[in-house]
């Protein structure tokens, strides 16, 4: 069974400009995450879909974030305009939710971007 | 909100050794905690998990048990390998408003050779 796929796996812009990052779950997993990890510290959610509709984005900056997952499958985060604070990883996480007891999550490699 | 403390951010031990990791949850209501590990340049992995209605549960070398009236919960590994170096994140799951998932912020585990 293929993983969650992310790209690019590094970025490097210069602040003030924007930055996209795409991600394909697993396969048959309805639930998405987006989740920034900033270095030393545990993933945080940024926003949670359930096929194409948004569950939670109560942690996502909308004033510069915003991310998509128009037919339910892959999905995308952008940042524009990015700023110095937005160095981390970002990474992408899937869930099957048939079993609502059973959500475990399976996370992709992750974009590292560094925001000069 | 939840909040999940983790405890210690580093830890060091001799191969063969044990270690311990432990977490403090604040929802009453989180009825799910994962385990998860996360190797240099990979996303995080999930080792072991255990719900709100079990005590103890154990996976060959790892264990983990839950103290559901104390909030408290923690990762045992036994006779640790230098594979097992790595960085371990707890967490803690509610299951209402959309199954959040809350991180602990890591402990760094050296098993030295």
């Amino acid at each position: 069974e293929a993983g969650v796929a992310q790209s690019p796996r590094y970025k490097i812009i210069e602040k003030r400009q924007s930055v996209a990052f795409w991600c394909n779950p697993i396969s048959g997993h309805a639930t998405l995450y987006w989740y920034q990890q900033i270095l030393g510290q545990g993933p945080k959610l940024l926003i949670q879909f359930q096929n194409n509709g948004v569950v939670d984005d109560s942690q996502l900056p909308k004033d510069r974030f915003s991310a998509e997952r128009l037919k339910g499958v892959d999905s995308t985060l952008k940042i524009q305009p990015a700023k110095l604070e937005d160095s981390a990883v970002y990474l992408c996480a899937s869930s099957h939710v048939g079993d609502p007891t059973n959500e475990k999550l399976f996370f992709g490699s992750g974009t590292q971007l560094s925001v000069l | 909100g939840e909040n999940v403390e983790q405890h210690p951010s580093t830890l060091s031990v001799q191969e063969g050794d044990s270690a311990v990791i432990k977490c403090t949850y604040s929802d009453s209501a989180s009825n799910y905690f994962p385990w998860y590990k996360q190797e240099l340049g990979k996303g995080p992995q999930l080792i072991i998990d255990i719900r709100s209605n079990v005590g103890e549960k154990k996976d060959q070398r790892i264990a983990v048990t839950l103290n559901k009236t104390a909030k408290h919960f923690s990762l045992h590994i036994t006779e640790t390998q230098p594979e097992d170096s790595a960085v371990y994140f707890c967490a803690a799951r509610r299951p209402t408003g959309g199954f959040k998932t809350i991180f602990g912020a890591g402990t760094r585990l050296f098993v030295k050779a």
